[in-house]
């Protein structure tokens, strides 16, 4: 899966400080995810998009927000509103939307509060 | 949305032997199940995934089952190896929608 490339791989926050993450992919696919992942939890969705311009909150989309100019960019930015940032965030894209397909995750970036 | 429910968390079996995961869901017009492994610090790859129209499905060493009815599906490995230690983790397709719910994962270690 070396089509989605995430950056950076370590990533430290400030107090009252918005960070973005970014994430790319080459594979010409449609939808793309962003995940949270804690210790001992599953994958929770924060944001996916399925098509340019339009994207839609997941379960846990609060003090996130993410944007869609490109099909081949989704970035991420956590916000001073998100308390509890500390995690591993992944990304990921399908060639296109709906709960059928394959999802293809990027190695990911940790996310720690200084 | 999806419930999803993954057993056991943590599983560990002397090399050679099989391994079973079990993850239980709660849509019954769920329509696709796939399994991710991820090792320590890396990204979820997906190793084996099933459809609804289909009861079984083999790669290797590695097979799923899915039993519609009791809307359960389950992971085997045989032979296990050590490069078979990982976290595993299942997830569930619904039928509407564009979102996988995934298990809270397995992790697997393969004693040598």
């Amino acid at each position: 899966d070396g089509g989605i490339t995430q950056s950076p791989k370590y990533l430290f926050r400030k107090e009252g400080q918005n960070v973005t993450l970014s994430c790319e992919q080459n594979l010409n696919h449609d939808a793309m995810y962003w995940y949270r992942q804690d210790p001992g939890q599953g994958l929770r969705l924060i944001y996916y998009s399925q098509i340019v311009n339009d994207f839609q909150k997941g379960d846990i989309a609060e003090g996130y927000s993410v944007s869609r100019e490109k099909k081949e960019s989704f970035p991420l930015t956590v916000t001073s509103a998100q308390k509890n940032p500390t995690a591993f965030y992944l990304c990921a894209s399908s060639i296109f939307g709906g709960g059928d397909q394959p999802q293809h995750f990027g190695d990911g970036t940790r996310l720690s509060i200084l | 949305g999806e419930n999803v429910e993954q057993h056991p968390s943590t599983l560990s079996v002397q090399e050679g032997d099989s391994a079973v995961i079990k993850c239980t869901y709660s849509d019954s017009a769920s329509n696709y199940f796939p399994w991710y492994k991820q090792e320590l610090g890396k990204r979820p790859q997906l190793i084996i995934d099933i459809r609804s129209n289909v009861g079984e499905k083999k790669d290797q060493r590695i097979a799923v089952t899915l039993n519609k009815t009791a809307k359960h599906f389950s992971l085997h490995i045989t032979e296990t190896q050590p490069e078979d230690s990982a976290v595993y983790f299942c997830a569930v397709g619904p039928n509407t929608g564009n979102q996988f719910y995934f298990g809270t994962g397995t992790s697997l270690t393969v004693i040598p």
